[in-house]
């Protein structure tokens, strides 16, 4: 049963400090997205890669926030110093396109980042 | 104004009933359109996709794309107490873009 993986689920941590997520896409899929959803702001686009080179990181705060995918298998989501407005549940999504387009999304289970 | 609007909802709706969900976006080159359902607690999962004007039927849903007027619309007919969930609109503006998601339509039916 294919499905993109999060980790970690829950995140506890004080203002300051560096949080990593991680994500592993569907084998296959090209193209992973990051998103971060509350209820006042709904789901954001924060960065997506392509066939992992970085397409858009416009929605994500350059000075504290960074995305990577080292590999195939692994996308990375790291915010470096954490502040209490990041609390928020941050997804990732993969899929699959045709022609440069994004198709269906799979988004894994959440992160959900709580910062004190 | 947002790239993506839906009204937020509540939507109540009867059991049995149709539930009409719209959303507009504001870029006419948008070409990609999908609806996604967001159960509370859950990530958003596709129910529907749709690339030309007109409508697309998927059992009981149903989505309405007219990109003149830049509204994309789905009808849940027969509508169940297990379709109470929060609903996304999703617009693509070309190969290679973004995906830009509303703020969603929460929908509640009530047996």
């Amino acid at each position: 049963d294919a499905r993109v993986t999060q980790t970690p689920r829950d995140k506890v941590t004080e203002m300051g400090q560096e949080v990593t997520m991680r994500c592993q896409p569907i084998l296959g899929h090209n193209t992973v997205f990051w998103y971060r959803q509350t209820m006042m702001q709904g789901l954001e686009l924060l960065a997506y890669f392509r066939n992992r080179a970085p397409l858009d990181d416009s929605g994500m705060p350059k000075d504290r926030f960074s995305a990577e995918m080292p590999d195939a298998t692994l996308a990375t989501l790291k915010i470096q110093p954490s502040e209490p407005r990041d609390s928020a549940v941050y997804f990732c999504a993969s899929g699959w396109g045709l022609a440069g387009f994004t198709g269906e999304l799979f988004f894994g289970e959440g992160s959900r980042l709580t910062v004190l | 104004q947002k790239e993506v609007e839906q009204n937020s909802g509540p939507l109540s709706v009867p059991e049995g009933a149709i539930a009409s969900l719209n959303c507009t976006y504001s870029d006419r080159g948008s070409q990609s359109f999908f609806w996604y359902r967001q159960y509370s607690g859950k990530s958003p999962e596709l129910i529907m996709f749709i690339y030309s004007n007109g409508d697309k039927e998927d059992g009981r849903f149903t989505a309405q794309l007219n990109k003149a007027s830049q509204y994309v619309s789905l009808l849940i007919r027969d509508s169940q107490p297990s379709d109470s969930a929060t609903y996304l609109c999703a617009v693509e503006r070309a190969a290679g873009n973004k995906l830009t998601f509303g703020g969603g339509t929460r929908v509640l039916v009530k047996p």
